[in-house]
């Protein structure tokens, strides 16, 4: 099942230009990351931020943290043709011992130079 | 450090067939997990090694296995392959198990099923 779940399923931004995307999740977490995803290859882990941050930032990344609405957001700033990419927030359970990502459905962001 | 490496990074199967898929993860991460990712399911996890004890595992059937060397090393199997078995198999290490650090992804496993 799906905890995570973001919001667009795809955005469409020119070179510049800043992209918001947002995730909502359903249960409580011990964290949530935020991952990229180039077409056909392996994740990349851009940002973790733990269930008591309010928000972090990583260079043009900034990632804020909801507990209270479980919603989570993930803004690049100036963005650039290299940013263009699938974006998924994924939520920590540490239930049990084991290490279990569970992840959203993504976000298709494509930067028009 | 070299990243996470699998093997093979394209494999097309038959119905019916067994396939084993390898994943070496970073130098010193003790936790490998494998996740499925298809267009209608996305990314979906199969399973979690660490000190070559399988930790948990996700909602798959018992078609789906895996194990984990002592150097860290997986492999995951998959017998009698259906066709909605065709999907990228990724694996991802993690220095120790708990969801409190990052997963280092490799770039996959694209297995087709015909």
């Amino acid at each position: 099942s799906q905890q995570g779940e973001e919001d667009p399923q795809a955005l469409s931004i020119q070179e510049g230009e800043n992209a918001t995307m947002n995730c909502s999740y359903k249960t409580s977490i011990n964290n949530l990351q935020w991952y990229r995803q180039n077409s056909g290859r392996g994740l990349v882990h851009l940002i973790l931020i733990r269930s008591n941050e309010r928000e972090k930032h990583s260079g043009r990344l900034r990632v804020t943290l909801d507990t209270s609405k479980k919603s989570s957001s993930l803004l690049i700033t100036a963005s650039r043709a290299a940013d263009t990419a699938s974006y998924f927030c994924a939520t920590g359970d540490s239930g049990a011992g084991s290490y279990q990502l569970t992840f959203g459905k993504g976000t298709k962001l494509s930067v028009i130079p | 450090k070299a990243g996470v490496t699998q093997t093979p990074r394209y494999l097309i199967k038959t119905r019916g067939q067994q396939v084993t898929l390898s994943c070496s993860p970073i130098s010193g991460h003790r936790s490998v997990s494998w996740y499925q990712q298809t267009p209608g399911q996305g990314l979906q996890f199969l399973f979690e090694y660490f000190s070559e004890t399988q930790r948990n595992k996700g909602n798959f059937p018992g078609r789906f296995s895996g194990r984990q060397f002592s150097n860290s090393r997986s492999e995951m199997n998959v017998s009698t392959l259906e066709l909605g078995d065709s999907a990228l198999y990724l694996c991802a290490s993690s220095p120790t198990t708990g969801a409190n650090s990052p997963l280092h992804f490799g770039n996959g496993t694209r297995l087709t099923v015909t």
